[in-house]
């Protein structure tokens, strides 16, 4: 089983629409969950962090974190075709793994016009 | 620019030469991370550093990788004897000591002939 698993995609959504990624994670105690967008040939940019169950929103984007299900989302509202990139969800198990992170293989997401 | 900054952005090696990656972190930020990206891979782990000191090569293939983070001066991510397989991107992120917010630069492109 991976540690940190997404959907590979692609996602495929329209222009406006809501678009829904999520990851799930196999070590129960970890404290710490991220989401970052990597365009083609670029370096991984941070979206959103979100450490306590719940909702956590800013601007267009929604990350969902639910530790009893080991599960992490995030959503994307209107989405525009500048959202088309690679999402990455990352997680930190904390304690001596404190400064890693461990990174799901990303959903490929396309938004069309 | 206050960004993490990593160079060379593309690096062109011969198998067996050394390869010298460097990242000067965010400013106030003290706590860099180097990872790895094969191409059509996740992003893994290598190491963590803080100032002249290792906190966690965990990641660190156990042979011929090397990283510091000195006093003064850039951390360092060293190659010797590189091979094929190590064509990668390298990317580098920092954060803070307080929190564990990992910012990434734009990454080195290793590419060995």
């Amino acid at each position: 089983q991976k540690e940190v698993e997404q959907n590979s995609g692609p996602l495929s959504v329209p222009e406006g629409a809501i678009a829904s990624l999520n990851c799930t994670y196999s070590d129960r105690g970890s404290q710490s969950f991220f989401w970052y967008r990597q365009y083609s040939g670029k370096s991984p940019e941070l979206i959103m962090f979100i450490y306590s169950n719940g909702d956590k929103e800013d601007g267009r984007f929604t990350a969902q974190l639910n530790k009893a299900s080991q599960y992490v989302s995030l959503l994307i509202r209107d989405s525009q075709p500048s959202d088309s990139a690679t999402y990455l969800c990352a997680v930190n198990a904390g304690g001596t793994s404190y400064g890693k992170l461990t990174f799901g293989q990303g959903t490929i997401l396309t938004v069309h016009p | 620019n206050a960004g993490v900054m990593q160079n060379p952005r593309h690096l062109v090696r011969r198998r067996g030469q050394e390869a010298r990656l460097r990242c000067s972190p965010m400013k106030g930020h003290s706590h860099v991370y180097w990872y790895r990206q094969l191409p059509e891979e996740g992003l893994k782990f290598m190491v963590y550093l803080q100032k002249e000191n290792i906190i966690d090569e965990s990641g660190m293939p156990k042979e011929r990788f090397s990283a510091e983070f000195p006093k003064e001066g850039p951390s360092i991510l060293r190659i010797q004897q590189v091979v094929r397989g190590d064509s990668a991107a390298y990317f580098c992120a920092s954060s803070s000591p307080q929190l564990n917010i990992q910012y990434f630069g734009a990454g080195t492109r290793l590419s060995v002939l």
